[in-house]
């Protein structure tokens, strides 16, 4: 596609149910970024995929969050036992080796509300 | 703690005017600085950016101010427009560190007609 795609865009989970979530990333853009948003702020970096390199995980806030990106190329964000703090807009990002440090280019996001 | 700060949540601003966006970051590695722009539901956009080894860099009604002794930068859109109301962040990295963009929270800027 000619955008990162990610889906669902809205998912409402019960506490302490799992959930995964989707990026499709543009095609040939070997790195792969998910950040996410909560209330009040700012983009929160996460998990970090570049190429076949072992993948920066310094952003996942705790053991129940956990990524993987298959092919170099979709990649599943999970959740487990979603607590109501996980509350937030996921965001995916994409870019080519060449893209520069401004060919980030983000899906919509995914707004998680955990009831 | 945060590394990059925008301490101003809001701005309002009447069309026709300037409006600027401030930025502080507390990580002198930083070398590199973006803005991106995010409407609701949809995903940030890079707007515009500027190395450390420049002080300024302009495009069209969008110009980046960068102090880099101070660790401030800032963003001036003269004129706004109500289109620009969205909210702007602002992000820092070190190029050569194979690390991601690091946000700060964000200001919303509403532009009132």
């Amino acid at each position: 596609g000619a955008g990162v795609s990610q889906s669902p865009s809205n998912k409402v989970t019960e506490k302490g149910k799992d959930v995964e979530l989707r990026c499709d990333p543009i095609s040939g853009h070997t790195a792969l970024y998910w950040y996410r948003q909560s209330l009040g702020q700012g983009l929160e970096f996460l998990i970090y995929f570049q190429g076949n390199s072992a993948p920066d995980k310094s952003g996942l806030p705790s053991d129940r969050f956990s990524a993987e990106r298959t092919g170099g190329s979709v990649s599943t964000l999970t959740i487990q036992r979603t607590q109501q703090e996980d509350s937030a807009v996921y965001l995916c990002a994409s870019r080519y080796p060449t893209g520069g440090l401004y060919g980030y280019t983000f899906g919509s996001g995914t707004r998680l509300t955990v009831v | 703690d945060q590394q990059v700060k925008q301490n101003s949540p809001s701005l309002s601003v009447q069309e026709g005017r300037i409006s600027i966006l401030n930025c502080d970051y507390t990580n002198s590695m930083f070398d590199y600085f973006l803005w991106y722009k995010k409407y609701p539901a949809e995903g940030p956009t890079f707007l515009i950016s500027i190395s450390s080894i420049k002080d300024k860099n302009e495009d069209g009604r969008f110009t980046v101010f960068l102090n880099k002794s101070a660790k401030h930068l800032s963003l001036h859109i003269v004129p706004s427009q109500p289109g620009d109301s969205a909210v702007y962040f602002c992000a820092a990295i070190i190029p050569s560190g194979n690390t991601p963009l690091v946000f700060g929270k964000g200001t919303r800027l509403s532009v009132i007609a």
